[in-house]
């Protein structure tokens, strides 16, 4: 069964400093990664996705992703933090459910950025 | 494209009363899904479909009903509210084929007192 450990339920950085936000993942299959970012009173919106194209997935706002097998993982980086980036961060792999599939998210990151 | 919209936006019942959450998709999606999200907890998937007139169970389907007799609608019936149902529920849809990628509406917030 697939699942997905998203380490840290609260990171704080400071504008202008790198922001890692740390995913791991169990899969039986080959997997299809997500990362979405949710701003405070709205849905989720997709940051990146990694679907076995390239280790190194680029996505939105200046993020990027990097898939590693043998460390089961898909950390989620951006060099410079900015205020705006204040948000809460899921991790999610796709999963087969029994008529289709559908996602399985991680608990979620808060990232918090000060001046 | 309006994507994904979810009406209400809040609603406040009491136990024992009942209520339809409203989804709707202007995307042409066959799957959509519905989540529930309570805080430190990520999202749980409650119910989904994969069609018009298919719908299956999620991890966590006590208390919900869902219906699906067009592509574009998939409401979440809630029967006889419960305190425990008091959460943000978030509707989404994606393609049939591509890599997964789900699109989400801006969610209902749920209170049950």
């Amino acid at each position: 069964a697939q699942s997905v450990t998203q380490l840290g339920s609260h990171v704080s950085v400071s504008e202008g400093a790198l922001v890692l936000l740390r995913c791991n993942y169990s899969s039986s299959v080959p997997p299809y990664l997500f990362w979405y970012v949710q701003y405070p009173n709205q849905g989720l919106q997709l940051l990146l996705k990694y679907t076995s194209a390239a280790t190194l997935v680029k996505g939105i706002n200046g993020f990027e992703a990097e898939f590693k097998k043998s460390e089961t993982s898909f950390h989620l980086t951006k060099p410079s933090a900015h205020m705006s980036d204040a948000a809460e961060y899921f991790c999610a792999v796709s999963a087969q459910v029994q008529a289709g599939t559908a996602l399985i998210f991680g608990k979620g990151t808060t990232l918090s950025v000060s001046s | 494209n309006a994507g994904v919209t979810q009406t209400p936006k809040f609603r406040i019942l009491k136990i024992g009363q009942s209520m339809t959450l409203q989804c709707a998709q202007d995307m042409n999606h066959n799957y959509m899904y519905w989540y529930r999200q309570d805080p430190g907890m990520g999202l749980k998937l409650i119910y989904y479909s994969v069609g018009a007139g298919i719908t299956d169970k999620g991890e966590v389907p006590n208390g919900y009903n869902v219906s699906r007799s067009t592509t574009e609608d998939f409401p979440l019936r809630l029967e006889l509210a419960a305190p425990s149902q008091t959460s943000v529920y978030f509707c989404a849809s994606r393609a049939g084929g591509g890599f997964y990628e789900q699109y989400f509406g801006p969610g209902t917030r749920l209170t049950v007192t």
